[in-house]
């Protein structure tokens, strides 16, 4: 079992909705991530957060809107999404990123559809 | 550019043999490298890590060697079993990227019975 909880599992949207994902962990971890990865291709990183800072973001539109409202909490707020966005999102959290020696643990991700 | 690659798509081993799966990078400025595995509609999931100033990581059936001088790592699975049958990642970092990590494409391996 996941220690990285991504809800919900499965969504599908037209491109004028607004929906959001949720990502949590209960480990301690200070450092979460968003990735997205397409079919037969690695995840690519999208968003990471310190200590629930935005420390970076890898020049992601912003049709995608992160959030962290606490340490164990991560959100993936969409809007207006275009259909080359449908993709699995991952969630990943990691003990604290100011240190390369430290794993990062991902969600088993949601899969996103776009109408 | 590619940082990271995994240049064999696939690899299929029988079970109970070694199954040698391999990663190259280009970039020295890596020190923390890691494997991961996936199967269908699952996350990755953490196997094992290396970090640069070893050449040898263990962890029961799963060992990591890495080799600097050449910039190649490798991931050996003794013996290999049919729930090993999945997508490996290896993936790298480096301390000031704020753990971000670059993976490779990817190696399916099916261990057959």
């Amino acid at each position: 079992d996941t220690e990285v909880t991504q809800t919900p599992k499965h969504l599908v949207m037209g491109m004028t909705n607004k929906k959001s994902l949720k990502c949590e962990q209960h480990m301690g971890h200070r450092a979460m991530y968003w990735y997205k990865q397409k079919a037969k291709k690695p995840p690519e990183l999208m968003f990471v957060y310190s200590y629930e800072k935005l420390s970076i973001n890898e020049s992601v539109p912003s049709r995608f809107s992160p959030e962290c409202p606490n340490s164990s909490l991560l959100n993936l707020h969409l809007h207006a999404l275009q259909p080359e966005d449908s993709a699995l999102y991952l969630c990943a959290s990691s003990q604290d990123n100011r240190y390369s020696n430290q794993p990062q643990h991902f969600g088993d991700g949601t899969r996103l559809s776009i109408l | 550019d590619q940082q990271v690659k995994q240049n064999s798509p696939s690899l299929s081993v029988q079970e109970g043999r070694i199954s040698i799966l391999n990663c190259d990078y280009t970039n020295s400025m890596f020190d923390y490298f890691l494997w991961y595995k996936k199967y269908p509609a699952e996350g990755p999931t953490f196997l094992i890590s290396i970090s640069s100033i070893k050449d040898k990581n263990e962890d029961g059936r799963f060992t990591v060697f890495l080799n600097k001088s050449a910039k190649h790592l490798s991931l050996h699975i003794v013996p290999s079993q049919p729930g090993d049958s999945a997508v490996y990642f290896c993936a790298a970092t480096y301390t000031g990227t704020a753990s971000k990590l670059t993976f490779g494409t990817g190696t399916r391996l099916q261990v057959t019975l």
